[in-house]
């Protein structure tokens, strides 16, 4: 079975530029979350969709960042302008339902110079 | 809001020696995930505690759910070099979606 892709795996684009992160959750899933992992502060929620619908995005750090779900098959994460501190791995993950296991893609590691 | 710590932070050991890594949350917890992330790999869910005072065993691994659902632990008997990794719990508030990880525990396991 496919697990949840995510693209680019890497990506390294200097400050000021647009960045489009991108995952395909596990068919069938009907919530995806999107992550954000730095050594400083662990691993953050950023949103939470469920059915398409973004629930929560309260984790999102600010207007920079946004993320939409235009379907049960895609999402993306966008950041405008970015920022050196946005460098960091972005994970996407789904799950058949909010309480059940998560599972994970392989990220996007993100570097702004 | 809701805080999730584990401890230790860090963890060397030999190989064949035991480990364990405790999660405490700030809150009641409904229900506890545990996850396991390679150097480099991203998070693999190992398993999913319920019920108070569980206690459930995966091969060398033991896991234990508090009686008060706010706490948790991880044991790994006689550790080998593919149990390196870092080991994070995840606590669930009963009527929500969102779980919030712990700081993690980086085990590093010395042939």
């Amino acid at each position: 079975d496919a697990g949840v892709i995510q693209s680019p795996r890497h990506e390294v684009t200097e400050m000021g530029q647009e960045v489009t992160l991108r995952c395909k959750p596990i068919s069938g899933h009907n919530s995806l979350f999107w992550y954000r992992q730095t050594m400083m502060r662990g691993l953050e929620l950023l949103i939470y969709f469920n059915n398409n619908v973004p629930i929560d995005d309260s984790g999102m750090p600010e207007d920079r960042f946004s993320a939409k779900m235009p379907n049960a098959s895609f999402s993306t994460l966008k950041i405008q302008p970015s920022e050196p501190r946005d460098s960091a791995v972005y994970f996407c993950a789904s799950s058949l339902s909010s309480d059940q296991p998560q599972h994970f893609g392989d990220g996007t590691r993100l570097s702004i110079l | 809001g809701q805080q999730v710590m584990q401890i230790p932070q860090y963890q060397h050991v030999q190989e064949g020696e035991d480990f364990t890594t405790y999660c405490n949350s700030s809150t009641t917890l409904s229900n506890i995930q545990w996850y396991k992330q390679r150097p480099g790999g991203h998070p693999v869910f190992l398993i999913q505690l319920v019920k108070s005072g569980e206690v459930k065993k995966q091969k060398r691994l033991t896991f234990q759910f508090g009686e008060a659902k706010k706490n948790s632990s991880l044991h790994i008997t006689a550790t080998q070099t593919t149990d390196v990794g870092t080991y994070f719990c995840a606590g669930g508030t009963s009527g929500t979606y969102k779980y919030i990880f712990g700081t993690g525990t980086r085990l590093k396991v010395l042939a």
